[in-house]
């Protein structure tokens, strides 16, 4: 079975500053890996997802996240924070291989990014 | 394009009472997606349909969830009697059939307080 570890349920920032919010999976198998933004009273907005080939993958708003298979990690990081990235993030993880179509989404439990002014 | 519609946004019932929420996903996306995102938790899938054929519905709680998806559009998730640990956000979203399942579209979520 798949699980999803974020190590960091808050991280405060202050604005312009840099920030990684850190993501964990455990899986036998290969692994499609993705960060998901909940922003307060609204579903789920996909950031950016990793499928295969190239580590780092670039997202929206200037988020980016690198594949690493030996640490089996996933870390979302931003150069420059701004107040308008304040929500919350989740990782989560899907199986490409299992059978049939229940390819589903485990995710982790959640960081809350609080960008500070 | 129209994204993820859910409806209600909020409900508020007593404890044993029914609840019923509506999904209405992207148009021609073929696989629908009912999950349940306790407060401080992330999204735990309870049911998974590929147009209107349950795919798994392992994680549901059948004595009380209940979920049908006719003519493989919409589809509605009712909880009969609800507890006070179903207060939660259901979400519905939904994607295309693989392989291209992997992304999915999420509504904005019905915020259930059973009280």
């Amino acid at each position: 079975a798949q699980s999803v570890t974020q190590l960091d349920s808050q991280v405060p920032v202050f604005e312009e500053a840099p920030v990684e919010l850190r993501c964990n999976y455990s899986s036998s198998v290969s692994v499609y890996l993705f960060w998901y933004v909940q922003y307060p009273n609204q579903g789920l907005q996909l950031l950016l997802k990793y499928l295969s080939g190239s580590t780092l993958v670039k997202g929206i708003n200037g988020f980016e996240a690198e594949f690493n298979k030996s640490q089996t990690s996933f870390h979302l990081r931003k150069p420059s924070v701004h107040i308008s990235d304040t929500a919350e993030y989740f990782c989560a993880v899907s199986d490409p291989i299992s059978s049939g179509s229940a390819r589903q989404l485990t995710f982790g439990s959640g960081t809350q990014l609080t960008v500070l002014p | 394009e129209a994204g993820v519609a859910q409806s209600p946004r909020y409900k508020i019932i007593e404890k044993r009472q029914s609840v019923a929420f509506w999904c209405n996903p992207i148009s021609g996306h073929a696989t629908l997606y009912w999950y349940q995102q306790i407060l401080g938790q992330g999204p735990k899938l309870l049911i998974q349909f590929q147009n209107n054929g349950v795919v798994d519905d392992s994680q549901l709680p059948k004595d009380r969830f209940s979920a049908e998806r006719l003519k493989g559009v919409d589809s509605t998730l009712k909880i009969q009697p609800a507890k006070l640990e179903d207060s939660a956000v259901y979400l519905c979203a939904s994607s295309l059939v693989p392989p291209r399942h992997y992304e999915q579209y999420f509504g904005p979520g019905t915020r259930l307080t059973v009280t």
